[in-house]
């Protein structure tokens, strides 16, 4: 059954190094999203992409992230200058229509 | 405002004994309702959802969800719990219409003794 997947699993970075996250999303799959999870907190939203640019962003999405989908098959995070407060895993999913989102197994940042 | 609600953070079930676990949602219209689930350093597997028609639905592991829209409620059960489904279970929506984005309720971490 195809996944979602995501690398790496594990990053530890300084505070205001540059991070990307990377991810793979399925296949057919048309509408791209990253949320994040604080350690101990609930899941949340931080960005939906569709044909190419961000459909929707929360107000945790400010200009130190950017999203991209730099070929065909792989959909980027990055965070430009981390904090401490980005610590935290965060989640790809993708979907066909938008309704039904699949994750990805995560990556866990942690900045020192 | 619009949210997703489960009323218990923590449960401890006996293997063998019969789960359900709440949750609750206040938006406008009906919005998609899914539980996932989350196991110790995993990521979130889908274990089902409910877009319209029969309001109980079938997931997997033995999994099921009833949907009332007298109760806004999207209460997740399973008859005979495993000591694998030990994990923490989140109810999420995503509003109608198109590619919405996922908003999760808190969870609730699930706890299986012997």
């Amino acid at each position: 059954e195809p996944e979602v997947t995501q690398t790496p699993s594990h990053q530890v970075t300084q505070m205001g190094q540059e991070v990307i996250l990377r991810c793979v999303p399925i296949s057919n799959h048309l509408y791209f999203y990253w949320y994040r999870q604080i350690l101990g907190q609930k899941v949340e939203f931080l960005v939906s992409f569709y044909n190419n640019e961000i459909s929707e962003k929360s107000e945790i999405f400010d200009d130190q992230f950017s999203v991209e989908r730099p070929d065909g098959s792989n959909f980027t995070l990055k965070i430009r200058s981390t904090k401490l407060e980005d610590s935290a895993m965060y989640f790809c999913a993708s979907s066909t229509r938008g309704e039904t989102q699949y994750f990805g197994p995560g990556t866990r940042l942690l900045v020192l | 405002a619009q949210s997703v609600t489960q009323p218990d953070i923590h449960i401890t079930v006996s293997e063998g004994a019969s789960l359900e676990l709440r949750c609750n949602y206040s938006y406008g219209a009906t919005p998609y309702l899914f539980w996932y689930v989350q196991s110790p350093g995993q990521g979130l597997q889908l274990l089902l959802k409910y877009f319209s028609g029969d309001t109980l639905v079938q997931g997997i592991k033995g999994f099921e969800a009833e949907f009332k829209r007298s109760q806004s409620s999207f209460n997740l059960r399973k008859p005979s719990v495993h000591w694998s489904d030990a994990a923490e279970y989140f109810c999420a929506v995503v509003l109608s219409g198109g590619y919405q984005k996922v908003t999760f309720g808190t969870g609730t971490k699930l706890q299986v003794i012997p």
